[in-house]
């Protein structure tokens, strides 16, 4: 299996900071997956292949990498962006998610 | 828009089994694959499994081979997961997605509880 190592585990980030979430593979990859999950509710899509955002993702959002190595980069964090965010990588069965970064306002 | 709405809560005993469901809306459910991940209690996401609404297949993480049973009725547009012998371990919330290379569309989740 595909073990995808996120880091840091919890950061807290000040409105107007810029924010970099980090997810290394086990194995290359095709390309990531991103997930924001927010208290309660259910994942929803953010980042797909890699650097495409979902629809309704604020432009602040950005994604990379490619290999073992993948970003999701906030360029200016606001209070809203408050959640878990997930990788997935895509194309390996089993499928598998990071263990996710909890993002909080400092 | 496309809509996927899950079953409800469920309270099951130990070594019983529960079937949810999750009905599908909005688009061809004959078209895409459908996920369900698992989520226990304050921990991240794992994927339990998928199946092809068209033909039936199934493709299955093997740690839930033989606990997860998919299937599909297309006259509904609904996909359904059965788990057995459940124990606590199986106390999580479980979503069915929509699978597009990517998990784009999210069922709002069923709670099971196992629990005498």
């Amino acid at each position: 299996d595909i073990v995808l190592t996120q880091s840091p585990t919890t950061m807290a980030a000040s409105p107007g900071e810029k924010v970099t979430l980090t997810c290394r593979a086990s194995s290359s990859v095709s390309y990531m997956n991103w997930y924001q999950q927010k208290p309660g509710a259910s994942p929803k899509l953010w980042i797909y292949g890699t650097s495409k955002l979902a629809s309704g993702v604020p432009n602040r959002f950005s994604g990379s990498g490619s290999g073992t190595s993948y970003s999701l980069i906030i360029s200016s964090m606001e209070t809203e962006d408050i959640a878990t965010y997930y990788c997935q990588q895509c194309c390996s069965t089993p499928l598998t998610f990071g263990s996710g970064t909890k993002l909080e306002i400092k | 828009q496309v809509k996927l709405l899950q079953s409800g809560a469920a309270l099951v005993k130990p070594g019983a089994s529960v079937k949810m469901s999750c009905k599908a809306s909005g688009y061809t459910f004959t078209d895409y694959w459908v996920s369900w991940v698992k989520q226990s209690h304050g921990k991240s996401l794992e994927w339990i499994g998928e199946i092809y609404p068209n033909s039936g297949a199934t493709n299955f993480n093997e740690k839930f081979k033989g606990k997860a049973t998919l299937t599909v009725d297309k006259s509904t547009s609904t996909a359904y997961m059965e788990l057995s012998r459940l124990t606590s371990e199986d106390s999580a919330i479980y979503y069915c997605t929509r699978n597009n290379y990517y998990f784009d569309y999210w069922g709002q989740g069923v709670m099971v509880t196992v629990s005498s």
